[in-house]
């Protein structure tokens, strides 16, 4: 079974400073994909970046950027120039090329500090 | 376009008693989910639909139905509602395998 880990429950970073959180992941399959989901407080579950494991390439959305290690299974998510509106939950997740069943992380909660 | 739509948002239960959550996705997506968030534990899946007519267990399906007659609408029954039941529930609905997945609102349901 696939499993996805989110080691750090709680992390805090200088508004304006550069954060990364931690996501790896376990997995036999060669096609899947990854994901980076953002809850803040009104609960909505908002896609912060995606990549295909295919794909050697790095995604990259405006400030948030992943650090994809296939080898490693590791799928880090670095949020640059930080800013308050990025405090939330933040859930790391995967899924087979198969389906489109989402495997969840636990979660880890972001603070951004004025 | 309103995406996928959750009702309702709140709702309170007493054991024992039965309830439906609805969830209606308006982009014609043919995969819908239902995912259910304790604190600490992420999400977890419950069942899951890949078109009408279609559905298949998750991480967590006892206590829970579900039904697919429409590719808009992906109902979850609870049969008769436990204090473990309490939670936030979550409907998403994703247009192909990979792609991203669109989520409702959420209810949090309590059970006493």
């Amino acid at each position: 079974a696939q499993t996805v880990t989110q080691s750090q429950p709680e992390m805090s970073v200088q508004e304006a400073e550069t954060v990364t959180l931690s996501c790896t992941y376990d997995t036999s399959e060669s096609d899947y994909y990854l994901f980076w989901y953002k809850q803040p407080p009104s609960r909505q579950m908002i896609l912060v970046i995606r990549q295909e494991a295919y794909k050697q390439q790095n995604a990259t959305e405006n400030r948030f950027s992943v650090n994809f290690q296939k080898a490693a299974k590791s799928f880090s998510l670095k949020i640059s120039d930080s800013q308050l509106g990025d405090a939330a939950m933040y859930f790391c997740a995967y899924t087979t090329g198969a389906n489109s069943k989402l495997t969840f992380g636990k979660g880890i909660t972001l603070s951004v500090r004025p | 376009n309103a995406g996928v739509t959750q009702t309702p948002k709140f709702q309170v239960l007493k054991t024992g008693q039965s309830m439906t959550l609805q969830c209606a996705q308006d982009m014609n997506h043919e995969y819908m989910s239902w995912y259910r968030q304790d604190p600490g534990m992420g999400l977890r899946l419950i069942h899951y639909s890949v078109g009408a007519g279609i559905t298949d267990q998750g991480e967590v399906p006892n206590g829970y139905n579900v039904s697919r007659s429409t590719t808009e609408d992906f109902p979850l029954r609870l049969l008769s509602a436990a204090p473990s039941q309490t939670s936030v529930y979550f409907c998403a609905s994703s247009y192909s395998k990979g792609s991203e997945a669109f989520f409702g609102q959420g209810t949090r349901l309590t059970v006493v």
